[in-house]
């Protein structure tokens, strides 16, 4: 089955710097890689997905890239400000004929911004 | 539009009881899928409903089951509780097709003792 490595597990950035966060998946047939954003005591929220058939997608200061050939996907986040702090998780639907939604979601990396 | 709400939001229960927890999916979503979160595990899927029928299953114990409504609406129930069921279980909704955006609601957190 489908396995997500996340990387790094946790992250601290100065204010106004960047971010990202690297992902690696094992199904080569997975096409859809949402990533989700979690505060304490809140339940994930998605800030940025791609498909397979897209290589990079950017809203405002969140972009994400994925390489299908070497099987890894990032999150980028530009100009960070203490509110990006959080848990970010990556995720990777179980690829091949199933029609379903089951993610596979990566270990998760603590982000901290510090004023 | 309503987001995905889960009921209850806390709850404590002693080894051996049993548990049901409640999701109500977003206003027109299908699927209804349900994670279970732990510090040491991360989110693991449990399985997934669609139009009343499980489509999916995670590698858990027979324990853990769950049904879908008409409406949507889904369930999970965990029977005989262990120390280690303790986590925040998480419900998500879709309109139902593979690469869905899926939409959490905020959990339940179960304690056993």
């Amino acid at each position: 089955g489908e396995n997500v490595e996340q990387h790094p597990s946790t992250l601290s950035v100065q204010e106004g710097d960047s971010a990202v966060i690297k992902c690696t998946y094992s199904d080569s047939a997975s096409n859809y890689f949402p990533w989700y954003k979690q505060e304490l005591g809140k339940g994930p929220q998605l800030i940025i997905d791609i498909r397979s058939n897209v290589g990079e997608k950017k809203d405002q200061r969140i972009a994400v890239t994925l390489n299908k050939t070497a099987k890894h996907f990032s999150l980028h986040i530009t100009e960070t400000q203490p509110e990006d702090s959080a848990v970010y998780f990556c995720a990777a639907t179980e690829g091949g004929s199933s029609n379903t939604g089951k993610l596979i979601f990566g270990q998760g990396t603590t982000l901290q911004v510090k004023p | 539009k309503a987001g995905v709400t889960q009921t209850p939001r806390y709850l404590i229960k002693t080894r051996g009881q049993q548990v049901t927890l409640s999701c109500s999916p977003i206003s027109g979503h299908r699927s209804v899928s349900w994670y279970q979160q732990t510090p040491g595990q991360g989110l693991q899927f449990l399985f997934e409903y669609f139009s009343e029928t499980q489509r999916n299953k995670g590698n858990f114990p027979g324990r853990f089951s769950g049904r879908q409504f008409s409406n949507s609406r889904s369930e999970m129930n965990v029977s005989t509780l262990e120390l280690g069921d303790s986590a925040l279980y998480l419900c998500a909704s879709s309109l139902g097709g593979a690469r869905e955006t899926q939409y959490f609601g905020p959990g339940t957190r179960l304690l056993v003792l």
